[in-house]
């Protein structure tokens, strides 16, 4: 089955510095992987998405991320934080796709906390 | 574009109570899914229609929850009755196609007491 952990439930940054949010994966497929960004009281917004391509994806907002294949992982980075960036992350994995689309499965989130 | 819309935004209810929720897809999305956010926890995945058929409902509870999407467009999602335990946000997604791309919908807010 697939699934994902997201190492670090909370995350603090100061305006300016670097972001880094880890998540690693499991999958017995090749599976497509994602970041989805959380505000509050809004809407899940998806950041980025790897589906066995590139392996460093861009996504919105200046964020990035790389799917090591070796290291089951697909990390979230962004080289200098915004105040606006202060969110739930989740990184997510889908299933197989079935005859009408995928079911995406989220790890447990990380809270981004910027500070100025 | 119009996005995913959902109502109520908030709702409380007593246990044993029952309890409605509205979803309006992205015009011309085929598929839809229902899914629940614990606090704390990421969204959970209830059930997923393609048109007006159920394509995987194996995590909804289905003695209490049920779901339809009559005329492939709109969906509602019922729970009764409701238990403490159902305390969540739920979540509305949409995607045009067999892309993976969903579009979700500001949740609906549910405390039970």
């Amino acid at each position: 089955a697939q699934s994902v952990t997201q190492l670090d439930s909370h995350v603090s940054v100061s305006e300016g510095t670097p972001v880094l949010l880890r998540c690693n994966y499991s999958s017995s497929y090749s599976p497509s992987l994602f970041w989805y960004v959380q505000h509050p009281n809004k809407g899940l917004q998806l950041l980025l998405k790897y589906t066995s391509a590139a392996t460093l994806v861009k996504g919105i907002n200046g964020f990035e991320a790389e799917f090591k294949k070796s290291e089951t992982s697909f990390h979230l980075t962004k080289p200098s934080a915004h105040m606006s960036d202060a969110a739930e992350y989740f990184c997510v994995v889908s299933d197989p796709p079935n005859q009408a689309g995928t079911a995406l499965i989220f790890g447990k989130g990380t809270t981004l906390s910027v500070s100025s | 574009e119009a996005g995913v819309a959902q109502s109520p935004r908030y709702k409380i209810i007593e246990k044993r109570q029952s309890v409605a929720f509205w979803c309006n897809p992205i015009s011309g999305h085929a598929t839809l899914y229902w899914y629940q956010q614990i606090l704390g926890q990421g969204p959970k995945l209830l059930i997923q229609f393609q048109n007006n058929g159920v394509v995987d409902d194996s995590q909804l509870p289905k003695d209490r929850f049920s779901a339809e999407r009559l005329k492939g467009v709109d969906s509602t999602l019922k729970i009764q009755p409701a238990k403490l335990e159902d305390s969540a946000v739920y979540l509305c997604a949409s995607s045009r196609d067999l892309s993976y791309e969903q579009y979700f919908g500001p949740g609906t807010r549910l405390t039970v007491t």
